[in-house]
């Protein structure tokens, strides 16, 4: 496998469930992040990781929990969503943190979630 | 409220036209200045990078950035209907971590 691999591809949960977003790259980057994206919205930025830290935290609500063990795995724990929640969620790497244009995001495909 | 605005489209333009995509960003402490392709159903992928006013090109691709207007726009020359996506702008401010994106253009080129 190579590049930044998402499962599951798609989710449907009710309102109580607990369920977790699985993102893990083969890129040697050190720098994680989950954005979230809705129709006809731009994409969101909840949480970036780099060196393992956090170091982004976009007033994401506690509904959205994530956990990054290394460098090359990254999740998100989900519990008691919304519908509104509902959208398609998005891991990216980079090399670092800080220089875009030295080390472009690379983006995952994304797990398509519906709160139900 | 930092903000990155694009029209949201769809622009059509038929096959080896020019197609032209604005961006406008509300911050002026942005640095860099990204453009992504994303096509219906997969993940963005970088198209162009720019940080310095004026133009950059690469191959049909040309990104052109006015600081002092606070435009950035992607033209995209000889257009393929392999080119029908969404484009989304980017934008990074200061020394964060953040890349701040636009709500896309969608593009259809028609054959």
């Amino acid at each position: 496998e190579t590049g930044v691999t998402q499962t599951p591809r798609h989710l449907v949960m009710g309102m109580t469930n607990k369920k977790s977003l699985k993102c893990e790259q083969h890129l040697g980057h050190n720098a994680m992040y989950w954005y979230k994206q809705s129709a006809k919205k731009p994409l969101e930025l909840m949480f970036v990781y780099n060196f393992k830290e956090q170091t982004e935290n976009n007033s994401v609500p506690s509904r959205f929990s994530p956990e990054c063990p290394n460098s090359s795995h990254l999740f998100l724990h989900l519990h008691t969503l919304q519908p509104e929640d509902s959208a398609l969620y998005l891991c990216a790497s980079s090399q670092d943190g800080g220089s875009f244009y030295n080390s472009p995001l690379h983006f995952g495909n994304g797990t398509r979630l519906t709160v139900t | 409220q930092k903000e990155v605005e694009q029209n949201s489209g769809p622009l059509s333009v038929p096959e080896g036209a020019i197609a032209s995509l604005n961006c406008t960003y509300s911050d002026r402490g942005s640095q860099s200045f990204f453009w992504y392709r994303q096509y219906s159903g997969k993940s963005p992928e970088l198209i162009m990078f720019i940080y310095s006013n004026g133009d950059k090109e690469d191959g049909r691709f040309t990104a052109q950035l006015n600081k002092a207007s606070q435009y950035v726009s992607l033209l995209i020359r000889d257009s393929q209907p392999s080119d029908s996506a969404t484009y989304l702008c980017a934008v990074k401010v200061d020394s964060s971590y953040k890349l701040i994106f636009g709500s896309g253009t969608r593009l259809l080129v028609r054959p």
